[in-house]
């Protein structure tokens, strides 16, 4: 089946740093959600990317979707404690089923 | 608007025994998919509804079934619980199917079978 993987597992950064999470899919997919969860609660929607090569920019979140369809990245610049949470890419694939990620948690500290 | 809500919001089971988790969407949302989360990985889909009526399964045992009403809100059932079924379970609403559209999740019911 279908699989969806992300890294790293964990990053531990300071405030003001970037960081990167990448997604890979074992399919293509037809299109890509991003999600976070912050810490005992519940994945949040934060985009979807539909095409081939796609960018889409969220104040410090840059989105891309890869030409292929099969890899997404999740880019934050200069993070703040407010990012800390884990976040999943999700991907639907020929069986029109949302696929999660494994998830990236990500730690700010100051 | 209400968000999505879910009760309970936790529950102890005992192994062997069954479960009923419920769900109410956001009003004029006609999709309802349920998700399992296990403590440190992503979720995991376990149904989708819409229109009342099952539009995907995920890879679960017969064990879990479930169904959605005509308000469009559903329920969980699962039968004879394993320590394995620990998890959270989380319920999500959009507007139309899931696999296209932002999906609203709720607070989820933590589940812990012993």
């Amino acid at each position: 089946g279908q699989q969806v993987m992300q890294i790293p597992q964990y990053q531990h950064v300071q405030e003001g740093e970037d960081f990167t999470t990448y997604c890979n899919s074992s399919t293509t997919l037809s299109n890509i959600q991003w999600y976070k969860q912050r810490p005992g609660g519940h994945p949040v929607f934060l985009i979807q990317l539909v095409k081939s090569g796609e960018v889409k920019k969220q104040k410090r979140l840059t989105f891309q979707f890869g030409e292929a369809k099969k890899n997404s990245s999740l880019h934050i610049t200069a993070t703040q404690t407010t990012d800390v949470g884990t976040y999943f890419c999700a991907g639907t694939g020929t069986a029109s089923k949302l696929t999660f990620g494994t998830g990236t948690r990500l730690q700010v500290t100051l | 608007d209400a968000g999505v809500t879910q009760s309970p919001t936790h529950l102890i089971k005992t192994r062997g025994q069954h479960v009923t988790l419920r769900c109410s969407p956001i009003s004029g949302h006609k999709s309802v998919s349920w998700y399992q989360q296990v403590l440190g990985q992503g979720p995991q889909f376990i149904f989708q509804y819409y229109e009342k009526e099952e539009r995907g399964r995920g890879n679960f045992p017969d064990r879990f079934s479930a169904r959605q009403f005509p308000n469009y809100s559903s329920e969980l059932n699962v039968n004879a619980l394993l320590l394995g079924d620990s998890a959270l379970y989380l319920c999500a609403s959009s507007l139309h199917a899931p696999s296209y559209n932002e999906q609203f999740f709720g607070p989820g019911t933590r589940l812990t079978v012993l």
